[in-house]
């Protein structure tokens, strides 16, 4: 069974500094991997997502790398801001019925 | 990118209760999943709802308790039964990516359960 594992349970930055969210994962049989957003009490944003078949994807100030053959994903935030403070989820989908296995999640908080 | 729209979004309910929650998407998809986030924690895959055939549960999750219905493409009610204290969470709905593993899987705002 794919067990996700998300390193620190939370961290706290001044702002204006990169960072990054670890994600491991046990089985590296994946569809693909995604990392979400979720903001208190709202749903979840997509924010990259890499197929099996890449290293990496790169939006704005966020990219994401995928080693799928040690089980390891990380999220880079470049010159964060307060307004990124969220919980970030890892999320991996799996070759079958494709429905997503998550992580505990990072919560960060980026202070002004 | 789909658009999911779930009712309610949120409620208050009386133990021993059901309450059915509905989710509507604005396309036609093969795959909707039903999730559930416990206070504090992360989303755990509840159930996958098929066009057609039966709902496929995870282990640890019932059809007795939580039935679900997915009459055509685009719609799918998940149904919280003999609601007690530990069933209150957020209920989240999500469609599949139906065109390959470059799509990325969309999720409903959650509805926002508590029991009294």
């Amino acid at each position: 069974k794919q067990e996700v594992t998300q390193i620190p349970a939370a961290l706290s930055v001044p702002e204006g500094e990169n960072l990054v969210l670890n994600c491991s994962f046990t089985d590296s049989a994946i569809y693909n991997l995604q990392w979400f957003r979720q903001d208190p009490g709202k749903g979840l944003t997509s924010l990259l997502l890499i197929q099996s078949s890449q290293r990496e994807q790169t939006s704005g100030r966020l990219n994401a790398s995928l080693d799928k053959s040690s089980g390891r994903s990380t999220l880079y935030i470049a010159a964060s801001q307060p307004g990124d403070s969220a919980t970030y989820l890892c999320a991996v989908s799996d070759t079958g019925r494709r429905a997503l296995t998550f992580g505990s999640g990072t919560r960060l908080q980026v202070q002004p | 990118s789909a658009v999911i729209s779930q009712k309610p979004s949120r409620d208050i309910c009386q133990r021993g209760t059901s309450l059915t929650i509905q989710c509507q998407v604005d396309s036609q998809v093969t795959m909707m999943f039903w999730y559930r986030q416990q206070p504090g924690q992360s989303l755990t895959l509840i159930a996958t709802a098929n066009q057609g055939s039966e709902a496929t549960y995870e282990s640890g999750f019932v059809i007795d308790k939580f039935p679900i219905s997915r009459p055509n493409l685009t719609f799918s009610t998940l149904t919280v039964s003999n609601m007690s204290p530990e069933d209150s969470s957020i209920y989240l709905c999500s469609v599949g990516a139906s065109a390959g593993a470059s799509q990325p899987q969309h999720f409903g705002d959650g509805t926002r359960l508590s029991i009294l």
